[in-house]
């Protein structure tokens, strides 16, 4: 299976500022998955990025919110913008399919403060 | 739309005793299942998976049956150890293409007693 390299692996921010969070893959994929983990809570699928083409949202989340990039099929980033404290979760991204099964990223911790 | 509905946590159980997680899901379709696993700390790592009915998935332990006829993949271990303490996901994903994406039931936190 895959192997993915998240980072930041967490960090904290001040209100209002952005965090770019990164997923590099180890082997050229279709399509990368970004996800929430709000504390305590199960994991919500923000969008689904397919590289060349605009990112799919998922209900509630927007791009001028989270605004994803997919230059290649091995990378991807995910913005968390303009970060209030409700935005304090943990960020993953997924690669995979349901035939074989999904792989995630270490996660990104994010505290705003 | 496609939804996954598992046992609420958190389960505390003693070492050695029997383990079951439910979970039941709704699919229009004929989706793969999958147990997934979160230890304290750690990220999340895939535990079993099965991709039809009948087939039954293991590892570590624990195994689920992909049940068709009352849309249910329990998860069941026969005797618990204290480094099974982790939450639990029950998932399923409704296709096999690229773009299928996998959808997470609420989670299950189980804490074993030495």
């Amino acid at each position: 299976s895959a192997v993915i390299s998240q980072k930041p692996s967490r960090d904290i921010c001040q209100r209002g500022t952005s965090l770019t969070i990164q997923c590099q893959v180890d082997s050229q994929v279709t399509m990368m998955f970004w996800y929430r983990q709000q504390p305590g809570q199960s994991l919500t699928l923000i969008a689904t990025a397919n590289q060349g083409s605009e990112a799919t949202y998922e209900s509630g989340f927007v791009i001028d919110k989270f605004p994803i990039s997919r230059p290649n099929l091995t990378f991807s980033t995910l913005t968390v913008s303009n970060m209030s404290p409700e935005d304090s979760s943990i960020y993953l991204c997924s690669v995979g399919t349901a035939n074989y099964g999904y792989t995630f990223g270490s996660g990104t911790r994010l505290t705003v403060v | 739309g496609d939804s996954v509905t598992q046992m609420e946590g958190p389960v505390t159980l003693s070492e050695e005793a029997f383990l079951t997680i439910n979970c039941t899901y709704t699919a229009t379709g004929y989706p793969s299942l999958f147990w997934y696993v979160q230890y304290p700390g750690e990220g999340l790592q895939l535990l079993l998976k099965a991709t039809k009915a009948d087939d039954k998935g293991s590892n570590k332990g624990f195994e689920a049956t992909y049940r068709k006829e009352t849309t249910s993949f329990h998860l069941e271990k026969g005797s618990v150890q204290v480094s099974d303490s982790a939450v639990y996901f029950c998932a399923l994903s409704d296709g096999y293409s690229s773009a299928s994406k996998i959808i997470f039931g609420s989670g299950t936190r189980l804490s074993i007693r030495p």
